[in-house]
């Protein structure tokens, strides 16, 4: 079984530039997660989300940050402009829509803001 | 809010030792725990689970055991081998919703 697919793995941008990841989830997987982890610190969820429907979105920069999920399987995850303080790796996850299932997870993109 | 707390890294240990990771945890409800590992250039995977009070977790010679009277969640191994040399994050999650919390990790490192 395929896992969860992201790209681009790593990525070097300039501070006020933008940058977009991608995330293929496991096929059938109806829940899609973004997270982010600072070096040194745990994963922290940035959106959640249902089929193509925003679940939980409440620790997204929304100024700065954005994720789409068109027609409920790939999402893309942009964030313009950049600040430093976004140096981080962005993990992609996906679940079954069934209360209690694991949740598996990409390798991550990495992401270094100069 | 809830959240997760782990023992400060990194942790070294040679080859064949005990290993005891402690996680302690805060839950507004009753959640389901986790630990999850990150093996060097790759993604997280689940290592072990554990759904309500008392149960216990095992998996690859680990095990963690739900303690609601203490809020931990301690991952052990009886005999670390040099594989074992990663990241583990403990963290909760509720069944209705999804989202896991992390606590902030724990490298270990096996040496030989």
């Amino acid at each position: 079984e395929a896992g969860v697919a992201q790209s681009p793995r790593y990525k070097i941008i300039e501070k006020r530039q933008s940058v977009a990841f991608w995330c293929n989830p496991i096929s059938g997987h109806a829940t899609l997660y973004w997270y982010q982890q600072i070096l040194g610190q745990g994963p922290k969820l940035l959106i959640q989300f249902q089929n193509n429907g925003v679940v939980d979105d409440s620790q997204l920069p929304k100024d700065r940050f954005s994720a789409e999920r068109l027609k409920g399987v790939d999402s893309t995850l942009k964030i313009q402009p950049a600040k430093l303080e976004d140096s981080a790796v962005y993990l992609c996850a996906s679940s079954e829509a069934v209360p209690g299932n694991t949740i598996y997870f990409g390798e991550g993109s990495w992401l270094t803001v100069v | 809010g809830d959240s997760v707390t782990q023992m400060e890294g990194p942790v070294t240990l040679s080859e064949e030792a005990f290993l005891t990771i402690n996680c302690t945890y805060t839950a507004t409800g009753y959640p389901s725990l986790f630990w999850y590992v990150q093996y060097p250039g790759e993604g997280l995977q689940l290592l072990l689970k554990a759904t309500k009070a008392d149960d216990k977790g095992s998996n690859k010679g680990f095990e963690a055991t739900y303690r609601k009277e203490t809020t931990s969640f301690h991952l052990e191994k009886g005999s670390v081998q040099v594989s074992d040399s990663a990241v583990y994050f403990c963290a909760l999650g509720y069944n209705q919703g999804g989202k896991l919390i992390f606590g902030q990790g724990t490298e270990l490192s096996v040496k030989p």
